[in-house]
């Protein structure tokens, strides 16, 4: 199993806002910045947020990340059928010495 | 604009190994590190490691150390990933990923390189 931990899947309507959660430990999201991923299915992954809430640029504002203790969150406003993908957390296991990702969430926009 | 192509599609026998290359353009290849994840059907990300493009140092996770060698070749801008002892289990989509400014920071990614491990 994953060393990060999220919700298997999310969903919500088209115009709402949805969080995703990613758990860890002190050893990775406690003390190194996380990344989140969006990922279609057939492609690959693309970066949305980095050290815990920066959005590299071409990322909508609807995409935000936030961090508190060994939790992180990717929150998604105005929600649209094209969000629909899975979305991946990551970040630096200071005790595996690895970088670590959560199992993925699937979205989907009812 | 920065781009990594991967090499095509592969079919090897269990036992064989499997060497997929990543060429990169549109950045100084030296700059900045060349992760390697791959990704089983259906199944999340999973990170096998790095290479520092500039000093050839390497870091492998140990979920597949002894089985994969990380290299690059800097005048030809190509990073490689070597897995051997192949299993069926290793089956999978196989992306290089470059990292800046952070360790779990992929900011480009390959196309995607399909290896697939049958009898």
């Amino acid at each position: 199993q994953s060393v990060l931990t999220q919700p298997p899947s999310v969903s919500a309507a088209p115009g709402q806002k949805v969080t995703i959660s990613c758990s860890g430990s002190s050893s990775n999201i406690g003390n190194n910045y996380i990344s989140w991923y969006q990922q279609f299915p057939g492609t690959a992954p693309k970066l949305l947020v980095y050290d815990n809430n920066k959005r590299p640029s071409g990322i909508p504002d609807r995409f935000s990340g936030s961090k508190s203790g060994t939790s992180a969150t990717l929150g998604i406003t105005g929600l649209q059928t094209g969000d629909e993908a899975d979305y991946y957390c990551a970040t630096w296991d200071d005790s595996l010495r690895d970088v670590v990702f959560g199992g993925g969430t699937k979205l989907t926009v009812l | 604009q920065v781009q990594l192509v991967q090499s095509g599609a592969e079919v090897k026998r269990p036992g064989a190994s499997v060497k997929v290359s990543c060429k990169a353009s549109g950045y100084t290849f030296t700059s900045a590190a060349m992760h390697w994840v791959r990704q089983a059907p259906g199944q999340r990300l999973e990170w096998m490691g790095w290479i520092n493009a500039g000093t050839g140092k390497v870091k492998y996770s140990e979920v597949y150390q002894g089985r994969v060698t990380i290299t690059r070749d800097t005048p030809a801008n190509t990073a490689y990933m070597e897995l051997s002892s192949l299993r069926s289990e290793d089956t999978a989509v196989y992306y290089c990923a470059r990292a800046m400014g952070g360790p779990a920071r992929f900011d480009y990614w390959g196309q995607g390189t399909r290896v697939a491990v049958s009898s």
